[in-house]
C-alpha cells in the first residue's frame, strides 16, 4: 500500500521564479492538505483540497495556489519567489468522504531553497 | 482561534530514562482531534496517535502512552525506558472536525526537540 508521494525530493529556485510542487495522496485517500515547514518552526497550513477544489486556505497569499486532478493528486505552485518561501513543503491526504474524522498522513516532503 | 503551545525546545536524556513531551491546546470547539507526530531528520512527520474531545481515556502503545486532560487543556506524550531511535522532533497538532469528514486544517506546536544519548 504506497503512502503519499511527493516529487519533487529537492529544488533550487531563484528569487522570482515560478514552481509546482507535486503530490499523490495515499492509495483511497481523496483529500489533500498542503503545508509549509520553515526551519525550526511546525507546519503551517496553507490549503486543502477536496473535490478537486480548495475547501480551506489558511494565512497565505495568493501567490501560492493549487490543484487537484480526478484521481486525487495535487499540485501546489507559488509564483514570484520570494527568499521566505524556501522551506519544506508537505502535502497530507486523508479519506474526507466517511462520517467520521480521518487522520491526515504525511508525504515526505519537497524541499525548496530559493537563492 | 486554535493554538498548541510546546513549552518545551529541546529534551536531552540518557538511553533508557522516560521523558516527557508536554502540550497545551487553545480551542473554542467541543468536537476537536489531537495529535502527535514525530519528525525524524529525514523529514518526513510520521502519525503516532490521534485523540478525540471525547475521549479521555489514557492510551499506552508499547513505550508510549498519552495523558489527555481535558481539565488542564493538555495532552502530554510519555516514552518509557527511551532508546536512541527515539531522537527525533516531536510535534503535538489540533484539528477541528471537518463538516465533510475531512479535518480541517491541523494546527501545529513549535516541536520539541528530542535527544537521546546512548
Amino acid at each position: 500500500d504506497a503512502g503519499v508521494t511527493q516529487s519533487p525530493t529537492h529544488l533550487i529556485k531563484t528569487r522570482g521564479q515560478q514552481v509546482t510542487l507535486r503530490c499523490s495522496p495515499k492509495s483511497g485517500h481523496d483529500t489533500v492538505s498542503w503545508y509549509q515547514q520553515a526551519l525550526g518552526q511546525g507546519p503551517q497550513f496553507i490549503f486543502q483540497y477536496y473535490e478537486e477544489e480548495e475547501r480551506q486556505r489558511g494565512n497565505f497569499p495568493d501567490r501560492f495556489s493549487g490543484h487537484q486532478f480526478p484521481n486525487y493528486s495535487s499540485e501546489l505552485n507559488v509564483n514570484a519567489l520570494l527568499l521566505g518561501d524556501s522551506a519544506l513543503y508537505l502535502c497530507a491526504s486523508e479519506w474526507g468522504r466517511g462520517p467520521i474524522t480521518d487522520t491526515q498522513y504525511f508525504g515526505p516532503g519537497t524541499r525548496l531553497t530559493v537563492l | 482561534a486554535q493554538k498548541v503551545t510546546q513549552a518545551q525546545t529541546e529534551i536531552s536524556v540518557v538511553e533508557k530514562e522516560d521523558v516527557t513531551l508536554d502540550c497545551v491546546y487553545e480551542t473554542r470547539d467541543t468536537t476537536y482531534y489531537l495529535f502527535w507526530y514525530k519528525q525524524p531528520p529525514s523529514g518526513e512527520l510520521v502519525f503516532l496517535i490521534r485523540r478525540n474531545s471525547f475521549d479521555e481515556q489514557n492510551e499506552i502503545s508499547g513505550r508510549y502512552s498519552w495523558n489527555f486532560q481535558k481539565s488542564t487543556s493538555s495532552f502530554n506524550f510519555t516514552i518509557t525506558a527511551s532508546q536512541v531511535v527515539d531522537s527525533a522532533v516531536y510535534f503535538c497538532a489540533l484539528s477541528e472536525a471537518g463538516t465533510t469528514g475531512a479535518n480541517s486544517k491541523l494546527t501545529f506546536g513549535k516541536g520539541i526537540t528530542l535527544s537521546v544519548r546512548p
